[in-house]
């Protein structure tokens, strides 16, 4: 049920892109993102719902192949502000919803 | 500030004995969502609740239970506590259509000794 993140852990300097995936053996109605700092509770980012994509933030953005059960996440130009552990998040079509195995981002000056 | 509350902040218990972890969702959400992470791991979840009546069910222990009440506010209940419960117990919450992002609460920090 849970779904699989990869990669586990990104090390970027600012400014560099990176992409995590996410993908799901079972159907989806939507998939979410979300970052959590250390010791923080996680904050949502962006939702992407079936038929539709949704994009939350300016550098952030995301995709979701319905067909495939698979979603990414885009971080462009990454900022010091970024570091910290990226969940999706996959809703199936029984209300269950649960998060992916994290991405643990780091961004170094 | 999420709007989601959960208290108490911390607990600190000794195996074999019961908690209660209370979580108050934000104003006008109907959906209260709990989950368990583990140290450095990942959210794993529990149980959701909506509008009083158990919605969806997770990876949640015998051991545990948990319910919505009339006023939306939910109660997490562990008992015969293990030292593998220590964890951050968090509480999210989602609007009224049942589905669409989660807002978490700060979390409970559970340790059992």
């Amino acid at each position: 049920q849970q779904p699989v993140q990869s990669p586990q852990a990104v090390i970027l300097r600012e400014g560099e892109d990176a992409v995590i995936n996410c993908s799901s053996s079972k159907a989806l109605y939507s998939v979410h993102w979300y970052r959590q700092k250390h010791g923080e509770a996680p904050v949502f980012l962006m939702i992407l719902l079936k038929g539709g994509e949704q994009k939350g933030h300016e550098k952030i953005s995301a995709s979701f192949n319905e067909k495939k059960q698979q979603s990414s996440l885009y971080l462009t130009a990454s900022q010091l502000s970024y570091s910290g552990t990226y969940f999706c998040g996959t809703e199936n079509t029984g209300n269950q919803f649960y998060f992916g195995t994290g991405t643990s981002l780091t961004v170094i000056p | 500030d999420s709007g989601v509350t959960q208290t108490p902040k911390h607990l600190i218990t000794a195996t074999g004995q019961r908690v209660t972890l209370r979580c108050s969702p934000r104003s006008g959400d109907l959906s209260v969502y709990w989950y368990q992470q583990s140290l450095d791991q990942g959210l794993q979840f529990l149980i959701q609740y909506y509008n009083g009546e158990e919605r969806a069910k997770g990876n949640i222990l015998e051991r545990f239970s948990a319910q919505q009440f009339p006023d939306l506010h939910s109660e997490l209940n562990l008992s015969s506590l293990e030292l593998g419960d220590s964890a951050l117990y968090f509480c999210a919450s989602s609007p009224p259509s049942g589905r669409g992002s989660l807002h978490f609460g700060n979390g409970t920090r559970l340790t059992v000794t």
